[in-house]
Parts: C-alpha cells; sequence; structure tokens
C-alpha cells in the first residue's frame, strides 16, 4: 500500500493552454474524489467517482474542468483554457467504501501556477 | 447547503498545554466527520473519522467528539508538542461529498 499519488508535483503554465494531472490511488479504492485549495483556505469538492463512474460534479466545476477515471484505477483531471483564477493546490483523495466506515486518504497535491 | 466553521482561525500554545479545536456545521445529515491535519504545503492527513452514529473516537493523544445535533465537533489534544503545529481541518461527508472548514492554524511554542 503506497498512498496516494499525483503528478506532477508543480505546474507552471501560460493561460490559456491546457494542462492535465493525474491521480494513482490506494489500491482497491474503489472511490477517489477531486478537491481544490487555495491558500487560507479548506479544500473544495470538485467531484468524485465509484469505480468508473462520475457520480457528482461541483456545480463551481465550469465546462473547462473534465475529469475521467477510465477503468476504475488511476484518475485524471484536465482543465482547458486555463486562466489565472485556476491557480491552486489540486488535491485528490480515495477511500474504500464500507458499513462500518470511508476514511479518505490525500495525495500530496498539484500546485498549479497560472502566468 | 453544508457550511462548515471552525473557530478560531489560528491558535498559539506554550508546549505542554491541553487544547480544545472547534468545529461546527449546518446540516446535521452527515454520513461521518473527518478531522485532518495539514503541513504547509502538503496534502492532508486523516487523523480522526467519526461515523453519524458514534459520539467519540480516541487516537493517542487525540480525542475527537461529534454532537449531531447541535451540528458541532471537537478535538482535544492532550499535552501538547512543538510538533502538534500544523493546519487542523475538519470535514463532513454526506452522499460521497465532503464539505471543510478553513482548518485552525495551530502553533506550540517550545
Amino acid at each position: 500500500d503506497t498512498g496516494v499519488s499525483q503528478d506532477p508535483r508543480h505546474k507552471i503554465t501560460k493561460r490559456g493552454q491546457n494542462v492535465t494531472f493525474r491521480c494513482d490511488p490506494i489500491s482497491e479504492h474503489n472511490r477517489l474524489y477531486w478537491y481544490r485549495q487555495t491558500l487560507g483556505q479548506g479544500p473544495e469538492f470538485l467531484t468524485y467517482f465509484q469505480n468508473e463512474a462520475q457520480l457528482e460534479k461541483s456545480r463551481l466545476l465550469s465546462d473547462r474542468f473534465s475529469a475521467e477515471r477510465p477503468k476504475g484505477s488511476f484518475s485524471t483531471l484536465e482543465i482547458q483554457r486555463t486562466e489565472q483564477g485556476d491557480s491552486a493546490m489540486y488535491l485528490c483523495a480515495s477511500s474504500r467504501q464500507t458499513v462500518l466506515q470511508e476514511t479518505q486518504y490525500f495525495g500530496p497535491g498539484t500546485r498549479l501556477l497560472v502566468l | 447547503k453544508q457550511e462548515v466553521t471552525q473557530i478560531p482561525a489560528a491558535l498559539s500554545v506554550p508546549e505542554g498545554e491541553n487544547l480544545v479545536l472547534n468545529c461546527s456545521f449546518t446540516d446535521s445529515a452527515i454520513y461521518n466527520l473527518q478531522w485532518f491535519r495539514q503541513d504547509p504545503g502538503k496534502g492532508l492527513t486523516s487523523l480522526l473519522l467519526i461515523q453519524s452514529s458514534q459520539r467519540e473516537q480516541t487516537s493517542g493523544r487525540l480525542n475527537a467528539s461529534l454532537d449531531k445535533s447541535s451540528g458541532r465537533s471537537t478535538l482535544y489534544i492532550a499535552a501538547s508538542q512543538p510538533g502538534d503545529s500544523a493546519t487542523y481541518l475538519c470535514a463532513t461527508t454526506n452522499a460521497g461529498k465532503s464539505t471543510f472548514g478553513d482548518g485552525t492554524t495551530l502553533t506550540v511554542k517550545p
């Protein structure tokens, strides 16, 4: 059990470019979550998957954002036509849904800076 | 819409002191409540999870309580140490969606 990993850890891009982030959850975790966090704030929910199905998507997520989890394992988050307001830490978490509890385990995050 | 509030935003205590961090939420229809620790520039580390049917959970020097009817949770840290310095966040979860507070930044002075 190697924990949740995210790649890249840091990304600097110019406004208008597209970026893609990857998250590898803990193996056998069926749920995967994406959050966005800005300085001094708690993480904001973006979307989550149960296996390969995207079950909920925040209204905060504009149509420039898309997430996939094609085989129910790793997930990608793509931001098209980036804006300076997209600069934030993007966090991924995974959990195994059980009757008793559902602890979320977070990755180290991808810090995005849009110039 | 769930709202989670953590007060105070920052707290500074001398080493060895016992302390309580507060978390309040507006919608009591939660599946669970989780407390996390976040070090600067890092991801979140889970500390304790309390199911909606539970009243408290303990792990080492940490004890978390949950009162759904009043929409409150507390995290008690006993005998604080400088290594406890971090931001502590609480989050409620319902239907797969988690709502976080903005955290309390704790500084434990040697």
